[in-house]
């Protein structure tokens, strides 16, 4: 079966400090790969997206990622950290058809 | 903004009484999507719908079900509600539009089974 790993269940970095959030993917050469970010209390907002071209890629607010296709990642970075970016992140995959598969997600805590 | 709204936002119920719960769209997607948030598990998809009347099950369906007897409208329903089934519940849109398959998600509604 399809699957999305997220290996840290949560990750603290301080505020300025660069970020980087790891996500492995199961099957599929070029597969559909997705980030999304969760505030508390809210729904996922879409972070970035990747099919295919340029294995970096750069989404909304100051974040990028990487598709690494030799190591089945595609990691999620930022350069600096604000406080404002303290939330949940998922990964995800679709699956080859119209259904999408999420990793457990990060929870990201951000220290002053 | 894709035009997501979830009814009601929060509710409480109590064991065996059924819920329903609503999922609206205003952009005439094609597919739509009912999702459960639990700690540690991420999303998974309960059910998902590819048109009107149009449905199939996902990866945790036991003890629900779902209908769509219009584009705009996707609903949810707990025949007979258990406490396993308090969660949040995310409804999503799979946007028509683009070539990537992005969904795009509703606000949620916690649902508490006491």
């Amino acid at each position: 079966a399809q699957s999305v790993t997220q290996p840290d269940i949560h990750i603290t970095v301080s505020e300025g400090a660069s970020l980087e959030l790891r996500c492995n993917y199961s099957y599929g050469a070029t597969p559909y790969l997705f980030w999304y970010v969760q505030s508390p209390g809210q729904g996922l907002q879409l972070l970035l997206k990747y099919f295919s071209g340029d294995t970096l890629v750069q989404g909304i607010k100051g974040f990028e990622a990487e598709f690494k296709r030799s190591q089945s990642s595609f990691n999620l970075r930022k350069p600096s950290v604000h406080w404002s970016d303290a939330a949940e992140y998922f990964c995800a995959k679709n699956t080859g058809g119209f259904k999408t598969i999420f990793g457990a997600g990060t929870r990201l805590f951000v220290k002053a | 903004d894709a035009g997501i709204t979830q009814s009601p936002r929060h509710k409480v119920t109590e064991t065996g009484t059924p819920v329903t719960l609503r999922c609206h769209q205003t952009e005439n997607h094609r597919y739509m999507y009912w999702y459960r948030q639990d700690p540690g598990h991420g999303l998974r998809l309960i059910h998902y719908s590819y048109g009107v009347k149009d449905t199939d099950k996902g990866e945790v369906s036991d003890g629900y079900s779902v209908s769509r007897s219009k584009t705009e409208d996707f609903l949810l329903t707990l025949e007979s509600a258990t406490s396993s089934q308090t969660s949040v519940y995310f409804c999503a849109i799979r946007d028509r539009d683009s070539a990537y398959n992005e969904q795009f998600f509703g606000p949620g509604t916690r649902l508490t089974v006491l």
